[in-house]
């Protein structure tokens, strides 16, 4: 079984600023690892697929790099709208998907 | 406009079943595989089971099986999920979800159903 580890759990930070999300998986999953934000209330919604490409309709400040076991996103100035929870998934352990347990992202 | 909405949601007793639906509009339903994911109460999200295009392979979370059963009917463009003898630790909101082709994730999600296990 994969684990994904995702640090820090929580990040403080003010608009503008830039913000650094780590996932760490207990083995390779060469470059299938998802990032999706989910906001209160919302369903998650899919940011970045296969490691480092942007999903459809999502902004360019946002980006994720990595491959193997660490991974990163990267929200390069935040806005308001980016205050949020943050998931990492893989499914290297074909068919599960496992997702990592959060990073959330609030408002210093 | 893609979407997925689900229903069938509620309140039931521990041991009890119930059935939730997704529908779906905007895209070809039959040429995706489908999954239903949860997330209980203030925790993460966890991957519950999938269904193939044409339904020839499905898969469940060990947590969930020989309880749920995922099925799908394409000519409705729907999405279903039988939950049989749920427990507490069942209680969640359910959404489903599309999985993207190729890249092992889920491009579009609907915007969840409540299932509450509790006596």
């Amino acid at each position: 079984e994969i684990v994904l580890t995702q640090s820090p759990a929580t990040l403080s930070l003010s608009p503008g600023e830039r913000a650094t999300l780590s996932c760490r998986a207990s083995q390779s999953v060469s470059s299938y690892l998802a990032w999706y934000q989910q906001k209160p209330g919302q369903a998650p919604r899919l940011l970045i697929y296969d490691a480092s490409n942007r999903a459809t309709g999502i902004p360019a400040r946002f980006s994720g790099s990595g491959s193997g076991t660490d991974f990163t996103l990267t929200i390069s100035s935040l806005e308001p709208e980016d205050f949020a929870v943050y998931y990492c998934q893989q499914r290297s352990n074909w068919p599960e998907f496992t997702f990592g347990p959060g990073t959330k992202v609030d408002i210093k | 406009e893609v979407q997925l909405v689900e229903s069938g949601g509620g309140l039931v007793k521990p041991g009890g079943s119930l059935r939730l639906s997704c529908a779906a509009s905007g895209f070809t339903f039959s040429s995706y595989s489908m999954n239903w994911v949860r997330q209980a109460p203030g925790k993460g999200l966890e991957w519950v089971s999938s269904i193939s295009s044409s339904s020839s392979y499905i898969y469940y979370a060990d947590s969930v099986k020989g309880r749920f059963t995922i099925s799908r009917d394409n000519a409705k463009n729907s999405l279903y999920l039988q939950m049989n003898s749920l427990r507490a630790e069942d209680t969640a909101v359910y959404y489903c979800a599309r999985e993207d082709s190729g890249s092992y994730c889920m491009d579009v999600w609907g915007q969840g159903t409540t299932v509450t296990v509790s006596s």
